[in-house]
């Protein structure tokens, strides 16, 4: 069965400083895995996502991944955090093989401190 | 850019109301979802439908049923609102399922209490 842990609750880094939000996963078969972020109040942006290929992945405002598969893990990176970046984050994974279902961690919330 | 809406942001139901939600994509997806967001349980899925008049059951589908009439519109009904329902519901949609069409856009969120 497929299923996403995100080890920290809430992950707190000054302004300038990098960022790591951890993500590990299980799945039978090549996963698909995603980095989403969720703003207040707001549905839940899509951030990047590694499918095949280049085991870094670059996304949306600077953020990047890096897919480990003998850790099966998939770290959320930032090189610089800024107070906007604060919010809620989420990874979830999907069996590569077919299916609908994707499975959702349940989430890490950043804090940013300027 | 993919635009999932949802048809309140905020509701306020009486327990034992039916309350129907509504979600509307205008990207021509092939699937929606329904998910219900809890604190420190992440997201769950409710029901997806993959094609018109066409549902499965996710992780948590007691309680619900939804509808599919038109390929844009997903909705989600709640037969008898309980307390336990009440909760952060996001619609999302994705192209289809294949490699490169299974990105999930996600609506704004319902959020529903029942009192």
């Amino acid at each position: 069965a497929q299923s996403v842990a995100q080890p920290e609750d809430q992950v707190n880094v000054a302004e300038g400083n990098p960022l790591t939000v951890k993500c590990t996963y299980s799945v039978s078969g090549n996963p698909y895995l995603f980095w989403y972020v969720q703003y207040p109040n707001r549905g839940l942006q899509f951030l990047l996502k590694y499918i095949t290929g280049d085991n870094l992945v670059k996304g949306s405002y600077g953020f990047e991944a890096e897919f480990n598969k003998s850790q099966t893990s998939f770290h959320l990176k930032k090189p610089s955090a800024l107070v906007s970046d604060s919010a809620l984050y989420f990874c979830a994974v999907r069996e590569g093989t077919g299916g609908f279902k994707t499975i959702f961690g349940a989430g890490t919330r950043l804090f940013v401190k300027a | 850019d993919v635009k999932v809406t949802q048809s309140s942001r905020y509701l306020v139901k009486r327990t034992g109301e039916k309350v129907f939600l509504e979600c509307v994509q205008d990207m021509d997806h092939e699937n929606m979802f329904w998910y219900r967001q809890d604190p420190g349980l992440g997201l769950r899925l409710i029901y997806f439908s993959y094609d018109v008049k066409m549902k499965e059951k996710g992780d948590i589908p007691e309680g619900y049923s939804v509808s599919r009439e038109k390929k844009e519109r997903f909705s989600l009904i709640l037969e008898s609102a309980s307390t336990n329902q009440t909760s952060m519901y996001l619609c999302a949609s994705s192209l289809g399922t294949g490699q490169g069409r299974n990105t999930q856009y996600f609506g704004p969120g319902t959020r529903l209490t029942v009192l």
